[in-house]
């Protein structure tokens, strides 16, 4: 899986939008670009994908430059539940490949009141 | 409700005894995986099976033995010849084993070796 860059930590006002960035400067035309978020000691959980087109679901909206080398999520009201850690994955889709999860740090997310 | 299930959620042992984590789906999914967590860390691949009865090394599975007996069902055996054992283990499947199917997780145990 290609490397991601991540700000290790962001704050954001509760019913703010949080706008999480993420650097894929190495990204392949067959990589997606996938995001999970963590809450404390639980289980990961999906969120969005996307390839080059932006995306959006009831969670959130992927935004992803016209190069694809980087992208943002955005969750448009953030409450306190939504306080957790968020990974940015890029993976290949369909290459027949066995899949594989590579996560590295993300970034922290806290709302606050 | 259809998801995955891995208890125990906390899970101590001696030193020196082998342990094993459940991890249960219901989800139909063919493939399910291993994966650990350390404090501040990312996940790391443990094993992985994209079928009954076949599963594959990931990038840390010394020291660790899984068993794919049915669809269902993934167990995961700590042994005593895991050096740092205590860790967050979470268990997750997909529709396919192939890149690109979302992964599903469980809630994780959380395993603690004195």
């Amino acid at each position: 899986d290609a490397k991601t860059t991540q700000p290790p930590s962001m704050d954001c006002a509760e019913g703010r939008a949080a706008n999480l960035p993420c650097n894929h400067s190495t990204i392949s035309g067959n990589e997606y670009v996938y995001w999970y978020r963590q809450i404390h000691s639980q289980g990961p959980q999906y969120i969005i994908h996307g390839l080059k087109n932006n995306e959006t679901n009831e969670m959130a909206s992927l935004i992803i430059t016209e190069d694809r080398k980087s992208s943002t999520l955005i969750l448009p009201h953030a409450t306190l539940r939504d306080t957790a850690v968020y990974y940015c994955i890029v993976r290949p889709l369909y290459t027949g490949t066995a899949s594989k999860l590579t996560f590295g740090t993300g970034t922290r997310l806290q709302v606050t009141l | 409700d259809g998801g995955i299930t891995q208890s125990p959620k906390y899970l101590f042992r001696k030193e020196g005894q082998n342990v094993t984590l459940s991890c249960e789906q219901n989800l139909n999914h063919d493939a399910m995986y291993w994966y650990r967590q350390d404090p501040g860390q990312g996940l790391r691949l443990i094993y992985y099976s994209q079928i009954v009865n076949d599963f594959q090394k990931g990038d840390i599975a010394e020291g660790y033995s899984v068993s794919r007996e049915k669809k269902e069902s993934f167990p995961l055996t700590v042994t005593s010849a895991q050096k740092n054992p205590t860790a967050f283990y979470l268990c997750a499947s997909s529709i396919r084993g192939l890149a690109g199917y979302e992964q599903y997780f469980g809630p994780g145990t959380r395993l603690t070796v004195t």
